[in-house]
């Protein structure tokens, strides 16, 4: 496609649901990012994928939070048992290169999860 | 670990004012800076980026310096446009690791 498309646009969950937030990265993108941007706040990293490899996952906040690329293209984060503190916006970013080319990361729009 | 620090906003202008957004990073090595631009409802946009000391990047009307000595890259606009408004966000990447980092963002409001 022409950029990352990120879906749902908006997701209210439940306190204790589970929410699969989808991404599609733009086609040939090796890297793939998820970030969290809370309101007011810049995005804070989540995890990494190059290709299908889930290459760092150090900034996922709990063992509830799990993401997968199974094919090295869209890539799904879920969010097992949601609380109030994971109501943010989750952004998805794809750049060319992989591992240690720095090439320009492109965003999607993002889901804005809302947890009541 | 490696950081941006942002002005706090919002930062109100009338149209055709200068712009300044200062920018200050704390990194290992020498990183990759780079200014990002949020318009309403839509995703981050890549403004204009500079990776080594002493260069300039510049976009739309927008620039910043690198300055290594005081770790720096403030984000300038010499008469700014009511299409401007948007938040702004300073981020590097450093040390061979190709994520970016992000400062809590700026956010501009341009008035007629």
């Amino acid at each position: 496609g022409a950029g990352v498309s990120q879906s749902p646009r908006y997701k209210v969950a439940k306190r204790g649901q589970d929410v699969a937030l989808r991404c599609d990265p733009i086609s040939g993108h090796v890297s793939l990012f998820w970030y969290q941007q809370a309101l007011g706040q810049g995005p804070e990293f989540l995890t990494y994928f190059q290709n299908e490899a889930q290459l760092d996952k150090s900034g996922l906040p709990s063992d509830r939070f799990f993401a997968e690329r199974p094919e090295g293209s869209v890539s799904t984060l879920k969010i097992q048992r949601t609380q109030q503190e994971d109501s943010a916006v989750y952004l998805c970013a794809s750049s060319l290169g992989g591992r240690g080319v720095n090439t320009e990361a492109f965003f999607g729009q993002g889901t804005r999860l809302t947890v009541v | 670990g490696d950081s941006v620090t942002q002005m706090e906003g919002p930062v109100t202008l009338s149209e055709e004012a200068f712009l300044t957004i200062n920018c200050t990073y704390t990194a290992t090595g020498y990183p990759s800076l780079f200014w990002y631009v949020q318009y309403p409802g839509e995703g981050l946009q890549l403004l204009l980026k500079a990776t080594k000391a002493d260069d300039k990047g510049s976009n739309k009307g927008f620039e910043a310096t690198y300055r290594k000595e005081t770790t720096s890259f403030h984000l300038e606009k010499g008469s700014v446009q009511v299409s401007d408004s948007a938040v702004y966000f300073c981020a590097l990447t450093a040390g061979g690791s190709y994520i970016p980092t992000f400062g809590r963002g700026t956010s501009l409001i341009v008035h007629p």
